[in-house]
Order: structure tokens, then sequence, then C-alpha cells
């Protein structure tokens, strides 16, 4: 069983700049969701996607957009990076339902200059 | 809105003794669900522990336990016989029947030593 892995690890941007990071979900997984984890913080929701379409969103400005994929991959695009974009953003999946947990890939760290 | 609070940022317990971790919530929900989620320096968030709320008995794993008392909405993580490789961030986290989104709280980083 393959679990959920996150490209790339590490990314460096500038203010302004847009960035794609990716997902790839757990075998068998349908739903993925996305969390940013400032330094210190517990993760924040972003946004989750269930069979392509998104389906709750957290309290995020537009620019924060993202896709799933037929084969349940996943992006988060980010617009017009602001310093405090800085994080390290992490996807989840699972199957559907309320009552299956997330599992969590490593992340994905992202660093605005 | 649901909010999650965990009042102890550092905790320390020795090797082989038990340690208890402090998690409350707020919510107007009936049905939910309660999760602990452990975060190594790797980074991966891992799954501890999940608590269902129409579940009166408390959940085990292991050496892991919860202590879900729903009146009072608090839900500890019981670790015994505590182990080098316990040392990570413990983050609590609920979710509603309602809803998708995981809420959690600030964490509680846990030093294991010798």
């Amino acid at each position: 069983e393959t679990g959920v892995t996150q490209s790339p690890t590490h990314l460096i941007k500038t203010r302004g700049q847009q960035v794609t990071l990716r997902c790839s979900s757990q075998s068998g997984h349908n739903t993925v969701s996305w969390y940013q984890q400032a330094l210190g913080q517990g993760p924040q929701f972003i946004f989750q996607y269930y069979r392509e379409e998104e389906n709750g969103r957290g309290n995020f400005p537009p620019r924060f957009s993202g896709l799933q994929f037929p084969n349940y991959s996943s992006e988060l695009n980010v617009n017009a990076l602001e310093l405090d974009d800085s994080a390290l953003y992490l996807c989840a999946s699972s199957l559907g339902g309320h009552n299956q947990p997330q599992h969590f890939g490593d992340g994905t760290r992202l660093s605005i200059l | 809105a649901q909010t999650v609070t965990q009042s102890q940022p550092e905790m320390s317990v020795q090797e082989a003794e038990t340690v208890t971790l402090s998690c409350t919530y707020d919510t107007s929900e009936n049905n939910y669900y309660l999760f602990w989620y452990k975060q190594p320096p790797s980074r991966q968030m891992i799954l501890v522990i999940r608590q269902e709320a129409y579940k009166q008995q408390n959940a085990t794993e292991n050496r892991f336990s919860v202590n879900f008392q729903k009146a009072a909405k608090s839900f500890s993580l019981k670790i015994s016989d505590s182990q080098l490789g316990d040392t990570a961030m413990y983050f609590c986290a609920f979710r509603a029947n309602s809803g998708y989104a995981l809420n959690f709280g600030k964490g509680t980083s846990l030093l294991v030593t010798p």
C-alpha cells in the first residue's frame, strides 16, 4: 500500500510569484484535503476535494485554488504569493465519509522571500 | 465554529513513565470525531488514536489511551510506558459529522528523556 506522497519537499519563491504543490493520494483513497501549517501552529484547513469537486473550504482567499484529477491526485495552487504564505503545506487523503481517518503526507515546506 | 485548545505547550516525561496530554474543545455539534495526531521532526502527521463521540467507551491503541468526557468537552491522551520514539508534537483534532475539516489545536511538544 503506497502512502500519501507530496512534491516538492522544499520550495523557495519570492513575493508575487505563483506556486503549484502536488499530492498523490494513498491507494484507494478518493478524497484529498489540504492544510497550511505555520511555524509553531496547528494545521489550518484550506479545502477538500472529493471525486474532482471541491466540497469544503476553510477561511482562505480565492488565490488559493486546487484541482483533483481522475486518479485522485491533487494540486494546490497559490497565486500572488505573500510573505505570510510561508508554511508547511500538508496533504491528507481518505476514503469518502466523515468516519474515515485522514492520512497525511510529509508536506511541502514553502518559503517566501 | 469549533475550537480546540491544548493548554500545555511543552511537556517532559522520563522513559517508561506515564504522561497525560490535555485537550478541550468547544462545539455545538452532537455528532463528531476526535483525534490525536503525532508529528515527529520528520513532519509527517501520524494518526495515534481516534474517538467517536457517540461511543461512551474510551478508545485504546496499545500504549495510548484517551479519557473522553463529552459533557466537559475534554479529550486527554495518556501515553503509558513512554519511549524515546514518542518524542514529537502532539495535536488534538476535531471533526464534526456535518463538516469536512479537521480542526487542530496548537499542539503539545512532548520530550521523552532517558
